[in-house]
């Protein structure tokens, strides 16, 4: 099966910066998913890494280690409708694809 | 473009009675997937569809759960018996194929169980 841990909660404040941590066990993995989730609403995907590396997009960055089975998100410039629970997302298989999310994190950005 | 339609967005019943949830993708996607998730928790796949093709419904529990996914646009999730373990969210997700990297997730239905 997959593992997938992830902290919590956190709390950040407006303006800075904050790292969401991710790490992962699994079998035949196929890269990595991070979607954000408002209270009582949809989760809405924010990045997808397959490769090792950092991928920018605007103020959110996401970075991949396969071999150390790690992932985080990095949020710049906090604002407070950053509030919201991240939840990391692993994809597994070939040609017919598992996706298994971690429990999520809590995010609380405080002015 | 529409996103991913659901219906009701809330519900109540009582233990034992059935319940039925609705999913309409967006239009031209080929997977449809039906999560189940639980406060403070990921989502968790039930049932994942490729047109009307149910191909991973490993994790449903068939005792009490069926969905179908007709002529593969709209599908329907059942409950019955409801149990009181099954108050949750369940959410519908699409993409275009299950290749895509992207899957785009309804609003959800809230169900309680008393």
């Amino acid at each position: 099966g997959q593992n997938i841990d992830q902290p919590t909660e956190m709390t950040a404040t407006e303006g800075a910066i904050v790292q969401i941590n991710c790490t992962y066990q699994t079998s035949g993995f196929n890269g990595l998913f991070w979607y954000q989730q408002h209270a009582g609403e949809a989760p809405t995907f924010l990045s997808y890494n397959v490769l090792d590396g950092l991928e920018e997009k605007g103020r959110f960055s996401s970075f991949l280690s396969r071999s150390k089975g790690y992932s985080y998100l990095l949020l710049k410039e906090l604002q407070m409708k950053d509030s919201a629970s991240y939840l990391c997302a692993v994809r597994t298989g070939a040609g017919s694809y598992q996706l298994t999310f971690g429990k999520g994190t809590k995010l609380s950005v405080i002015p | 473009e529409a996103g991913v339609v659901q219906s009701p967005r809330y519900k109540i019943i009582e233990k034992k009675q059935p319940v039925a949830f609705w999913c309409n993708p967006i239009s031209g996607h080929n997977t449809l997937y039906w999560y189940l998730q639980n406060l403070g928790q990921g989502p968790e796949l039930l049932i994942r569809y490729e047109n009307e093709e149910a191909v991973d419904d490993s994790q449903l529990p068939k005792d009490r759960f069926s969905a179908e996914r007709l002529k593969g646009v709209d599908s329907t999730l059942k409950i019955q018996p409801a149990e009181l373990g099954d108050s949750a969210v369940y959410l519908c997700a699409s993409s275009l194929d299950d290749t895509d990297h992207e899957q785009f997730f309804g609003p959800g239905t809230r169900l309680t169980v008393l």
